[in-house]
């Protein structure tokens, strides 16, 4: 079957930063996102990977290692508003999203 | 960016009553659009797959006559929740793709999602 797997919660400090970790196992891959949840509201947009390496934007980066099926959202800098849910979501060889449950962010001053 | 809208954005319904939620895409045409349902502290749940013009594609367990999905336009998708009970009470969330329009293939933007509340 089809897994993501992603740590349910995680606590850090108002301006430290923070590295959230997602593993895969999927059939095929044809990209990896990252959204941010705010309770109540729809996902928005973070980041997409599709090669291996880093890529960055502004105090957000994801990685992504193919061979390893693994993923990492860093925030640096982190903001009070940062406190929410990210989901990781993997585009299997269907073109369907696969999503992981999310990992909620306590971020504290 | 592309702009998808639902309306209402919270609902509250009688037991037995039926919902109708519309999930539209404001400025472009999407052909593939995607119903979801998120309970409390739980991750989004893909209950269908809308294709413009044909039935819906519904995933494992989610009831095809109790969630009817309508995609009779390239800009509008509907749900509607039959017979609701308080166990339908959910965020119910649309997303649709723009292959024209996405720099990173097979994305989906979501509208703002529905609060949907059954007593």
């Amino acid at each position: 079957g089809q897994n993501i797997d992603q740590p349910t919660e995680m606590t850090a400090t108002e301006g430290a930063i923070v590295q959230i970790n997602c593993t895969y196992q999927t059939s095929g891959f044809n990209g990896l996102f990252w959204y941010q949840q705010h309770a109540g509201e729809a996902p928005t947009f973070l980041s997409y990977n599709v090669l291996d390496g880093l890529e960055e934007k502004g105090r957000f980066s994801s990685f992504l290692s193919r061979s390893k099926g693994y993923s990492y959202l860093l925030l640096k800098e982190l903001q009070m508003k940062d406190s929410a849910s990210y989901l990781c979501a993997v585009t299997d060889s269907n073109y369907q999203l696969i999503w992981g449950a999310g990992t909620k962010l306590i971020i504290k001053p | 960016g592309a702009v998808v809208s639902q309306h209402p954005s919270w609902v509250i319904c009688k037991s037995g009553t039926s919902v109708k939620i519309e999930c539209r895409s404001l400025d472009f045409q999407a052909t593939t659009m995607f119903w979801y349902r998120q309970f409390p502290k739980q991750s989004l749940m893909l209950m269908a797959t809308s294709n413009e013009g044909s039935k819906a594609t519904y995933e494992q367990g989610v009831e095809k006559d109790k969630f009817l999905i309508n995609h009779a336009s390239l800009t509008l998708s509907t749900l509607t929740v039959t017979s609701a009970h308080p166990e339908d009470s959910s965020f119910y969330i649309c997303s649709a793709r723009a292959p024209e329009r996405a720099s990173r293939p097979y994305e989906q933007y979501f509208g703002p999602g529905t609060r949907l509340t059954v007593t």
